[in-house]
Order: C-alpha cells, then sequence, then structure tokens
C-alpha cells in the first residue's frame, strides 16, 4: 500500500494567515493527488485533484503543488470558513489511501 | 443536484453483518462516467476506502476488509449497497457512500455519512 503521511498534524493560524500543509506519499504517485477539507459532523469535500487542478466552486485562495512523493496545500489567506481538517489522498493505485489530517485550528 | 444518502442500521451486534445502501438521486448509477464507492471513518480517526463499483459489477476492495467485503450495485432502483461480514468494535465508524469522478479515484460527491455502531 501507498502510506501517505501530512505534517504537521495540527496547525494554529489567525484570519488572513497564509497556511501551507505538505503531504509526502511512500513512493511516486506522479500528480495523482487529491485533497479534501472536512468540518466536523460532515463529509469530506474535495478540494483538488491531479495536485494541482481546483475542483469547481472552490475559492482560488487554495492551491495545489508537487509531483512524485512531496506536495502542498497552500491556503492564501485564511479565512473563518476555512478552519477545518484536511487530508490527502492518492489515486495512484489500489488501495487508495489518506493522509491521517491535518487541523487547522483558530490561533 | 447529484445526491447520496445512506441508509441502515445504526447498531449491529459482533460477529454479524453490517448492511448499508447508497440511494442516488440526480445521476445514474448505470452512468459509465462514474464509479461509486464507500469510505469509512471510526470516530475522532482517518478516513479508510473499502471498495468501489462500476455499473457493471465490477468491483475493487480494500485487500485489508476484502474477506468480509461485499459491494453490489441494483441499476433498476439506482443503488448501491455495502455488506460487511463478521463485524467487530473496529468496525464501529461513520460510513459515507461516494462517487468517484473523472479517473475513478477521487471522491467528488459524498453522502452526509451514517454511524454505525458494532456492540451487543
Amino acid at each position: 500500500d501507498i502510506q501517505m503521511t501530512q505534517s504537521p498534524s495540527s496547525v494554529s493560524a489567525s484570519e488572513g494567515d497564509r497556511v501551507t500543509i505538505t503531504c509526502r506519499a511512500s513512493q511516486d504517485i506522479s500528480n495523482w493527488l487529491a485533497w479534501y477539507q472536512q468540518k466536523p459532523g460532515n463529509a469530506p469535500k474535495l478540494l483538488m485533484y491531479g495536485a494541482s487542478t481546483l475542483q469547481s466552486g472552490v475559492p482560488s485562495r487554495f492551491s495545489g503543488s508537487g509531483s512524485g512523493t512531496d506536495f502542498t496545500l497552500s491556503i492564501s489567506s485564511l479565512q473563518p470558513e476555512d478552519f477545518a481538517t484536511y487530508y490527502c489522498q492518492q489515486g495512484k493505485s489500489f488501495p487508495l489511501t489518506f493522509g491521517g489530517g491535518t487541523k487547522v485550528e483558530i490561533k | 443536484q447529484l445526491q447520496l444518502q445512506e441508509s441502515g442500521p445504526g447498531l449491529v451486534k459482533p460477529s454479524e453483518t453490517l448492511s448499508l445502501t447508497c440511494i442516488v438521486s440526480g445521476d445514474s448509477v448505470s452512468s459509465s462516467t462514474y464509479y461509486w464507492g464507500w469510505i469509512r471513518q471510526p470516530p475522532g480517526k482517518g478516513l479508510e476506502w473499502i471498495g468501489s463499483i462500476y455499473y457493471t459489477g465490477s468491483t475493487s476492495y480494500n485487500w485489508s476488509l476484502k474477506s468480509r467485503v461485499t459491494i453490489s450495485v441494483d441499476t433498476s432502483k439506482n443503488q448501491f449497497s455495502l455488506k460487511l461480514s463478521s463485524v467487530t468494535a473496529a468496525d464501529t465508524a461513520v460510513y459515507y457512500c461516494a462517487r468517484l469522478g473523472t479517473y475513478g479515484v477521487y471522491f467528488d460527491y459524498w453522502g452526509q455519512g451514517s454511524l454505525v455502531t458494532v456492540s451487543s
């Protein structure tokens, strides 16, 4: 299985801050990576796929980059609605696997 | 507007079979474009892919659960189902059904989730 490791596990930030989350794959997954946002009590929401393609309707303050084994999700200017847990997921091979999550908390 | 809704018992006894159905509206499970899948999330923990199915009935399962999992599709009712046998407390989780969008490996629409507790 491809292991996905996210860091940090949590980050405290203020509204307007730039936040960057990292995801590392245990082997080369090219750009077969997605990011999801999950708020408490809700299902995850797809933010990005193909490492850097924004899902329809997702604000442009979200951006993704990376290829191979190292990827990042950035939020350029944190908004109140962005406080949530973020997960990466690889789509290179089965079983599909997720990172452990990064919780973005209010500072 | 695509909607997915999980339905099934919220409480299952140890060693029994967990059964959930995902009712799809606003799209067809017979679409040749998409796959349909199940993901679970134990309370306070991360996400685990259980398996996926195509309208033809072709399936992919997480090998860690493969011996206990069956996913099926009913195109006449526009729904797909999950069965997980021989459950234990470790199978207690919120179970989500989802559509896998383009490429069949990313989850672009999710149900609201159904909490299933395994307890006697």
